[in-house]
């Protein structure tokens, strides 16, 4: 089944505690991107990558890192979590030729106490 | 950048009725407009998407309407079924501040509830 999968489905950590959440996708898709929804906000855009070795600053990168690595992998990296940072994320991914038809994963729920 | 306003927030309607979900943007240079459901524990889905070439498309119960003079698009849902009840957003292609790919703006989105 084609899909993008995020792990963990829910998280709660401490302030400071580094973490990772990982997203991979089956699809052999180029582009990959995260997004945080908060209420009221709608979606707003982390980073993105285009492809391999190549990623970009979404609309609100500050805090967090990724790595494109793999084309299957684009993995969120939160080196210093703080309580701003607790929200619902998803991970998506298209084919470059297909405009803006994006799969999203389920999301990841991160809670920073 | 693009700048995409989406209203209303909520909206509950009883089953069978329509429901109207509108969008606005700002960049006159958009040209696609993607409408995604998110159904509760999941990710957006892609349900219907116009380019800027048409003024309507429709898909069975679902249709979308563009008016590119007035910088706005809508989502219709007639015959609303429980099924229906979801968070619904709107979003546009942004400008893209160096060469990179255009990026998807999303709506701050609605949660339609369909009551039975």
């Amino acid at each position: 089944e084609a899909q993008v999968t995020q792990n963990p489905r829910y998280l709660i950590t401490v302030t400071g505690k580094k973490l990772t959440v990982t997203c991979s996708q089956n699809m052999n898709h180029e582009y990959m991107s995260w997004y945080r929804q908060d209420p009221g906000l709608g979606l707003r855009q982390i980073y993105y990558s285009m492809n391999v070795e190549v990623t970009d600053k979404g609309d609100v990168p500050e805090g967090y890192k990724v790595s494109r690595k793999e084309k299957r992998n684009f993995p969120l990296i939160l080196e210093s979590p703080s309580p701003n940072q607790t929200s619902l994320y998803f991970c998506a991914s298209r084919k470059t030729g297909q405009p803006y038809g994006y799969t999203f994963g389920s999301g990841t729920r991160l809670t920073v106490v | 950048g693009e700048n995409v306003e989406q209203h209303p927030s909520t909206l509950s309607v009883q089953e069978g009725d329509s429901a109207v979900i509108k969008c606005t943007y700002s960049d006159s240079a958009s040209n696609y407009f993607p409408w995604y459901k998110q159904e509760l524990g999941k990710g957006p889905q892609l349900i219907i998407d116009i380019r800027s070439n048409v003024g309507e498309k429709k898909d069975q119960r679902i249709a979308v309407t563009l008016n590119k003079t007035a910088k706005h698009f809508s989502l219709h849902i007639t015959e609303t079924q429980p099924e229906d009840s979801a968070v619904y957003f709107c979003a546009a292609p942004n400008s893209p501040l160096t060469g990179s790919a255009r990026q998807l703006t999303f709506g701050s989105g609605t949660q339609l509830t369909v009551l039975p």
